[in-house]
């Protein structure tokens, strides 16, 4: 089946410095979503982008955050100043369309760790 | 807006022991239903799916009814075994949430031998 891929699996990074998570998504999916989970916490959503454009977010997804697809294969979430309560587990997942009963493909995750 | 609501955990059963795990939704229109799980240390994996009212999606011996009449979507499975120790989380999508899908907030399950 096909995959959703995520690197790094494990980033840490010091208050206040930007990252980048980067994702690869199935190849012929037009639906790209960011969702995160804090430890031990539910699966939020963030973000979902369509046609180089948010298409949706959430309240967590704010002026710190941005997403971009810099090129046919690659979807990225930026943090610009990372704050301690970023720290979680970032899943990026793509769907071939919108239609609800397709499902999302997730990927396996990027821990980050703020310290 | 759309939410989803799952039985609280953790759940600790022996193994062959007959699961449950209670989900229930409000939603507008007609959202499909999901099941994921995950498994420790990894991803989200869809378990299964049903997208229309009393349509039963079933894998690896796990089964969940569409009810529409009681909104809800419970996951059952006759046996359990130590390998289907997980979290498991109920989710949605569509009704007025268009693409993205809304997940309850898990139950972790242990199976113990």
């Amino acid at each position: 089946e096909p995959e959703v891929t995520q690197t790094p699996s494990h980033q840490v990074t010091q208050m206040g410095q930007e990252v980048i998570l980067r994702c690869v998504p199935i190849s012929n999916h037009l639906y790209f979503y960011w969702y995160r989970q804090i430890l031990g916490q539910k699966v939020e959503f963030l973000v979902s982008f369509y046609n180089n454009e948010i298409s949706e977010k959430s309240e967590i997804f704010d002026d710190q955050f941005s997403v971009e697809r810099p090129d046919g294969s690659n979807f990225t979430l930026k943090i610009r100043s990372t704050k301690l309560e970023d720290s979680a587990m970032y899943f990026c997942a793509s769907s071939v369309g919108p239609t609800t009963n397709e499902k999302l493909f997730f990927g396996s995750g990027t821990q980050l760790s703020v310290l | 807006g759309n939410s989803v609501t799952q039985m609280e955990g953790p759940v600790t059963l022996s193994e062959e022991a007959f699961l449950t795990i209670n989900c229930t939704y409000t939603a507008t229109g007609y959202p499909s239903l999901f099941w994921y799980v995950q498994y420790p240390g990894e991803g989200l994996q869809l378990l299964l799916k049903a997208t229309k009212a009393d349509d039963k999606g079933s894998n690896k011996g796990f089964e969940a009814t569409y009810r529409k009449e009681t909104t809800s979507f419970h996951l059952e499975k006759g046996s359990v075994q130590v390998s289907d120790s997980a979290v498991y989380f109920c989710a949605l999508r569509g009704g007025t949430s268009y693409d993205k899908v809304i997940f309850g907030p898990g139950t972790s399950l242990s199976v113990i031998p």
